[in-house]
This record gives structure tokens, sequence and C-alpha cells, in this order.
């Protein structure tokens, strides 16, 4: 089955805690984002990566860390600066940045603060 | 900066009725514009893609139309059904880059 895999679906942090949601994909992807989504709005962008060992800030970057050391797994860390954490998480993939490719979604993980 | 804005924010409506999402964007610069459709607490799913240069696409009891120089795409869906409740997202990818810039989606009910 090819496809993006994110994990835990849910998650909870206690204050001051550095959390970390795990996307992987299994579609040869060269590109992955990490998305948060709050009620009522739509996605934002936190930090993007276009290739492994690569990555850019999003709109929404502060409190958040990302990692791309293989091509298949970009996780991103909640980190304790990031003040109000409580959202969903999505996490996206797409075949390279080209205009014309598109973004595949993973199932999100949805992060609540204790 | 773009700016994508979905009208209405909710909406509900009796099964069989044809209904309309509106989407509107502020920077007409745009490379393709895409309707997305998410059911609670799951991911997107892609439902139409719409390239710059199209006026719209067609999947099933989904029409999906552009018109860029006014900044506006809707969502037709047609004989609407219990199944079709759910949000409903527009995303546009600027022609200068790759990211998407979302709306805040249309939260759609169809009751039996």
């Amino acid at each position: 089955d090819g496809g993006i895999t994110q994990s835990p679906k849910y998650l909870f942090r206690k204050e001051g805690q550095n959390v970390t949601l795990s996307c992987e994909q299994n579609l040869n992807h060269d590109a992955m984002y990490w998305y948060r989504q709050d009620p009522g709005q739509g996605l934002r962008l936190i930090y993007y990566s276009q290739i492994v060992n690569d990555f850019q800030k999003g709109d929404i970057a502060e409190g958040y860390s990302v990692s791309r050391e293989k091509k298949e797994s970009f996780p991103l860390t909640v980190t304790s600066a990031q003040k109000n954490p409580t959202a969903f998480y999505l996490c996206a993939s797409s075949i390279g940045q080209n205009l014309k490719n598109i973004q595949y979604f993973g199932a999100g993980t949805r992060l609540s603060v204790l | 900066k773009q700016e994508v804005t979905q009208i209405p924010a909710a909406l509900s409506v009796p099964e069989g009725e044809n209904l309309v999402l509106n989407c509107s964007f502020t920077d007409s610069a745009i490379y393709n514009l895409q309707w997305f459709r998410q059911d609670p607490g799951k991911g997107l799913t892609s439902l139409l893609l719409i390239q710059s240069s199209q006026r719209e696409q067609t999947s099933g009891r989904l029409n999906a139309s552009l018109d860029k120089s006014s900044g506006r795409s809707t969502l037709y869906i047609a004989a609407s059904q219990p199944g079709d409740s759910a949000t409903y997202l527009c995303a546009v990818k600027g022609a200068s880059g790759s990211r998407l810039t979302f709306g805040e989606g249309t939260q759609l009910t169809v009751n039996p």
C-alpha cells in the first residue's frame, strides 16, 4: 500500500514538553510539507522540504523544528516555545517542487495540551 | 500575499438539492486551483484540480469552474447526498512557487 502515514493519531503534550509527530511516505516523493489546521481555518504551512537534508520555514515556523535525514521521513517537533500547540497537524508530500506536482495528504495527528 | 476566502462558512441543505460553494482569491497570478474534501478528523482528499488556463473541470456530480481574472472559483454539487457531508477546502498554487494557500473551508451538511 503506497501512501503517507502519520503517527500517532492523537497526542497529548504536557507543559514545557517537546513532542515529535511522525510522517513517513513510501511514494518516493522528494518534497514533504507540514501544515497546521485550527478549527474553522484553512491549513497553514509550517515547514517544507524539497530534498533530503534541506528544509525551509513556512508561514508559521516559530516554535517548531523539523529534520529530513531520510527521503521517506519528515518528523515535526513541537517545542515548548510553541505556546498554543493545540491543533490538527497534516503532513503532505509531492514528487517534487515542480509547479505541476500535486500534494498528497496523510490522515493527520491531533495534538492537545494537558 | 495571496489570500483565499470561502463563502459560506457552513451550509445545511436537504438531500437532492443542487448547491454551490464559493472560493475567492486576491492574486490572480495562479498556476492552478484545487478543491479538497475533508471528513471530520481526517486528511484531505483531492476532488478537482483546475489549471489556470482552464475554465472548468468535472467529475461525476461535481463541477468546478475558474474565473482567474475575477479571482473566483465555484464548486457545484448536483443532487446532493448525505454522504457528501464534509468540509470542502479550496487551495491555490501561485505561479511563482509550489506552495498552496488554503481557504478556511465550507462545512456542508446534507440532511436525509
